[in-house]
């Protein structure tokens, strides 16, 4: 198994200009969630999936747009970049996120907005 | 809300020593918590995982243990080695929503 995959590894965007972080996972988890993490803020939830079809907003949803047409896939897409969505991106799945099993992590994406 | 705080934020210790990771949580209706390594520039690897029935669980080295009634985990290391070095963080699946809350991380670096 590769367990979760994201591309790109880096990216660097001018401010406006919109991109898709891929996501990948061939577990079968029908729980699905993209994170961000910054320096003295940690983890925060951005968008996640309970499975295809169906997605919820986490606690920093503005200006990112996701949705979950298959089981494996879970894009993350930024509309308009800004310098604020600098962070490293992180894509995570687990069994059902409603029953809180454990969580697989990718190995990130490193944006960079100037 | 629940909020999940760590500390220490950084420990720096001799090899061979044993230690204690803390992560302290406000809302003690947690589901699970989850204890995961970071290393620099790498995503998380999941170190252990317990349930909100259970008090403790083991893999190697590791010990976690939960104590929900003072909203309380410990992530016990023995014997540490430079390998052990790097960020630890915990994270907690509350029983009302669908997600984790995680901590800021205990940044540990093991000394030869």
């Amino acid at each position: 198994n590769a367990g979760v995959t994201q591309t790109p590894k880096f990216q660097v965007l001018k401010t406006g200009q919109s991109m898709t972080l891929q996501c990948a996972q061939d577990m079968n988890h029908e729980y699905m969630s993209w994170y961000r993490q910054d320096p003295g803020m940690g983890l925060r939830l951005i968008h996640y999936s309970v499975g295809a079809g169906i997605t919820d907003q986490g606690e920093v949803p503005n200006g990112y747009n996701v949705s979950r047409s298959t089981t494996e896939d879970f894009p993350l897409r930024l509309l308009s970049a800004a310098p604020s969505q600098t962070s490293v991106y992180f894509c995570a799945s687990s069994y059902s996120g409603s029953w809180g099993y454990e969580q697989y992590f990718g190995p990130g994406t490193r944006l960079t907005v100037t | 809300k629940q909020e999940v705080t760590q500390i220490p934020a950084a420990l720096s210790v001799p090899e061979g020593e044993n230690l204690v990771l803390n992560c302290s949580f406000t809302d003690s209706a947690i589901y699970n918590l989850q204890w995961f390594r970071q290393d620099p520039g790498k995503g998380l690897t999941s170190l252990l995982l317990i349930q909100s029935s259970q008090r403790e669980q083991t893999s190697g080295r590791l010990n976690a243990s939960l104590d929900k009634s003072s909203g309380r985990s410990t992530l016990y290391i023995a014997a540490s080695q430079p390998g052990d070095s790097a960020t630890y963080l915990c994270a907690v699946k509350d029983n009302y929503g669908q997600n984790f809350v995680f901590g800021p991380g205990t940044r540990l670096s093991v000394l030869p």
